[in-house]
């Protein structure tokens, strides 16, 4: 079984700070880990993965996550925070690359972008 | 640039009636998803579907629901009777592959089932 957990529902940070969001996963194989954001009235969407190889993934818009495997850990990071960025962002994981068995994602992090 | 469509964006019922959600996945995509997001908790897997059947469904997938590809574009989710419980947020998601990792979601269907 997979879960994932994300610390914090809300993180608040200004603009132009580092942004962190947490992520830890439990996965009883190697996992697949993504990071999806929502704006406001819109969908989900990819912002990076992680499958094999490099654990430093890059994504859109400046964000990046890595992959700790000691740690169980996917943190999202983003050095200057931009008032766009200012979204819901949703860790997930999945045995496969996001197959049959779908993704599990955690409950979310409001990100809130101070001024 | 393609997208995933959902409609109706919102809907409202009375508890016992049945809603069908409507999907309009990414033309050249193979496999079909449906999540629900019930206000303030994380986004669950309901069900999902390739070659005309289903693959795999969740434990919230139970006999209310249903999923259908009546034709080569549209994707559905019918819940037969209505729960107060049922009121969420639906995803419809697509993907070409099972191991391109990303899933293209549309904007979402809100139930509110009174």
């Amino acid at each position: 079984a997979q879960s994932v957990t994300q610390l914090g529902s809300h993180v608040s940070v200004s603009e132009g700070a580092l942004v962190l969001l947490r992520c830890n996963y439990s996965s009883s194989v190697p996992p697949y880990l993504f990071w999806y954001v929502q704006y406001p009235n819109q969908g989900l969407q990819l912002l990076l993965k992680y499958t094999t190889g490099a654990t430093l993934v890059k994504g859109i818009n400046g964000f990046e996550a890595e992959f700790k495997k000691s740690e169980t850990s996917f943190h999202l990071t983003k050095p200057s925070a931009h008032m766009s960025d200012a979204a819901e962002y949703f860790c997930a994981v999945s045995k496969t690359g996001g197959g049959a068995d779908g993704l599990t994602f955690g409950k979310g992090t409001h990100l809130i972008i101070q001024p | 640039e393609p997208e995933v469509t959902q409609t109706p964006s919102h809907q409202v019922t009375q508890m016992g009636q049945e809603v069908i959600l409507r999907c309009v996945p990414i033309s050249n995509h193979l496999y079909f998803y449906w999540y629900r997001q019930i206000l303030g908790q994380k986004v669950e897997f309901l069900v999902s579907f390739y070659n005309n059947e289903i693959s795999e469904k969740s434990e919230i997938f139970d006999d209310q629901f249903s999923v259908e590809r009546p034709d080569g574009s549209n994707f559905t989710l019918k819940i037969r009777s209505t729960k107060l419980e049922d009121s969420a947020m639906y995803f419809c998601a697509s993907t070409s592959g099972f191991f391109t990792g990303e899933l293209f979601f549309g904007e979402g269907s809100r139930l509110t089932v009174l």
